[in-house]
């Protein structure tokens, strides 16, 4: 079965200070991977994702996450803060594109000016 | 409409009520989803519609529990004889079929129960 972990609940950075939201995965076969952010009130809204293609993501807002088979991990970066990216993350995975969606618990970030 | 809509965008109930819950996807999508989020918690996936394949119920947590679909369209998630532990933000997304994985989600029902 699929799972995903996000390492650490909540993470506290300075503003303009690197970003970096852990996420690691289980499959049994290469996976399609998604981040997802939730901003305070707001409902649920695609970052980036990784259908294998390029192992290195962009998404939107500046983030970018990269797919490391051997890892088995696709971690959240971003290189400098803004107060704006504090909210929810959500991993996500998924075995084909035909199949459900399993999020992981969520990372909440909280950005200190 | 432009998006995916659910109602009520809050509904109270009394413990052993049922309540329905409706979702209304995007005109053209085929697969819509079911998931319930508990206060400070993740996603967890309910159940999984995709075209005229049967659903995956795999994240029922109990036969109170059930949904159902129209075609390609509207959803119901009815819950019967609610319990507290039922207490969420229910959330439903949907996508195209090729594109399983661009979830749209609606701005969920926030169901309390007392």
């Amino acid at each position: 079965a699929q799972s995903v972990t996000q390492l650490g609940s909540h993470v506290s950075v300075s503003e303009g200070a690197l970003v970096l939201l852990r996420c690691n995965y289980s499959s049994s076969v290469p996976p399609y991977l998604f981040w997802y952010v939730q901003y305070p009130n707001q409902g649920l809204q695609l970052l980036l994702k990784y259908t294998s293609a390029a192992t290195l993501v962009k998404g939107i807002n500046g983030f970018e996450a990269e797919f490391k088979k051997s890892e088995t991990s696709f971690h959240l970066t971003k290189p400098s803060a803004h107060m704006s990216d504090a909210a929810e993350y959500f991993c996500a995975v998924m075995k084909t594109s035909y199949d459900k969606v399993i999020f992981g618990p969520g990372t909440s970030l909280s950005v200190i000016p | 409409g432009a998006g995916v809509s659910q109602s009520p965008s809050n509904k109270v109930t009394e413990k052993g009520k049922d309540v329905e819950l409706r979702c209304d996807p995007i005109s053209g999508h085929t697969a819509l989803y079911w998931y319930r989020q508990r206060l400070g918690q993740g996603l967890e996936f309910l159940i999984y519609f995709q075209g005229n394949s049967a659903p995956d119920k795999s994240g029922l947590p109990s036969d109170r529990f059930s949904a159902e679909r129209t075609g390609e369209s509207v959803s119901t998630l009815t819950i019967q004889r609610t319990q507290q532990e039922d207490s969420a933000v229910y959330l439903c997304a949907s996508s195209r079929g090729d594109h399983a994985y661009e979830q749209y989600f609606g701005p969920g029902t926030r169901l309390t129960v007392t």
